[in-house]
């Protein structure tokens, strides 16, 4: 199982960047997917939910009305669209898989760096 | 939102010897709770849910416990790799919420 963040860049206050996250090694159309961010040398935030058909999609209110979460099961890919991006979304990016009944996020890819600054 | 405390913030201990981590909510979560596990430089890696349960190659120095609102992780015997920093995490329905984490050193 492997999953593999790409997209972080660096970006203006009130610019837009989409994430990528490819998922081999599982079946990933019947996986629930997420976004975890972390401010680095700080603590974990969660972001948004998927489910595996896209039924249902969750946000963290910091995000809430800015970004959107979709997915490609043709494609085993995962993306996060982050618009009107502010300093404080500066973190690593995290995608991770729905496990263990559910509740549970595991594994998690490597993370991609997401700066927001002028 | 549910809380989640943890304590200490640093845990100093030698290899071998046992380590005791606390995790309060703020309310109950159902005993749905997991610990996860960051050494510098990775992403975090699932080692304990629904309080107690090892998730799969985690070895058995791992034990979950607790209920309702108190939950603690321990590792019965230190291993060098062990140090690291440890965050509890819940899901209240479809959002969840991590703790602060408790960074374990070696002393």
């Amino acid at each position: 199982v492997q999953l593999v963040e790409s997209g972080g860049a660096l970006v203006k206050p009130g610019g837009s960047l989409r994430l990528s996250c490819a998922a081999s090694g599982f079946t990933f159309s019947s996986s629930g997917m997420h976004w975890i961010r972390q401010i680095p040398g700080k603590g974990l935030e969660w972001v948004s939910a998927i489910a595996p058909s896209s039924s249902y999609k969750y946000y963290a209110d910091s995000v809430k009305g800015r970004f959107t979460v979709s997915r490609d099961n043709a494609r085993n890919s995962l993306y996060l669209q982050m618009n009107r991006l502010r300093d404080e979304d500066t973190a690593v990016y995290y995608c991770a898989k729905e496990c263990c009944g559910g509740n549970w996020f595991d594994p998690w890819g490597q993370g991609t760096l997401v700066t927001v600054s002028s | 939102e549910i809380v989640l405390t943890q304590s200490p913030a640093t845990l100093s201990l030698s290899p071998g010897e046992r380590a005791t981590l606390s995790c309060r909510a703020s309310q109950t979560v159902n005993n749905y709770l997991a610990w996860y596990q960051q050494k510098p430089g990775q992403a975090p890696r699932l080692i304990i849910y629904d309080t107690s349960t090892r998730a799969t190659g985690i070895p058995a120095r791992f034990s979950g416990s607790g209920s309702g609102t108190d939950f603690t992780l321990t590792i019965s015997s230190l291993e060098p790799e062990d140090f690291a920093v440890y965050y509890c995490q819940q899901r209240n329905n479809w959002r969840g919420t991590f703790g602060g984490g408790t960074k374990v050193e070696i002393k």
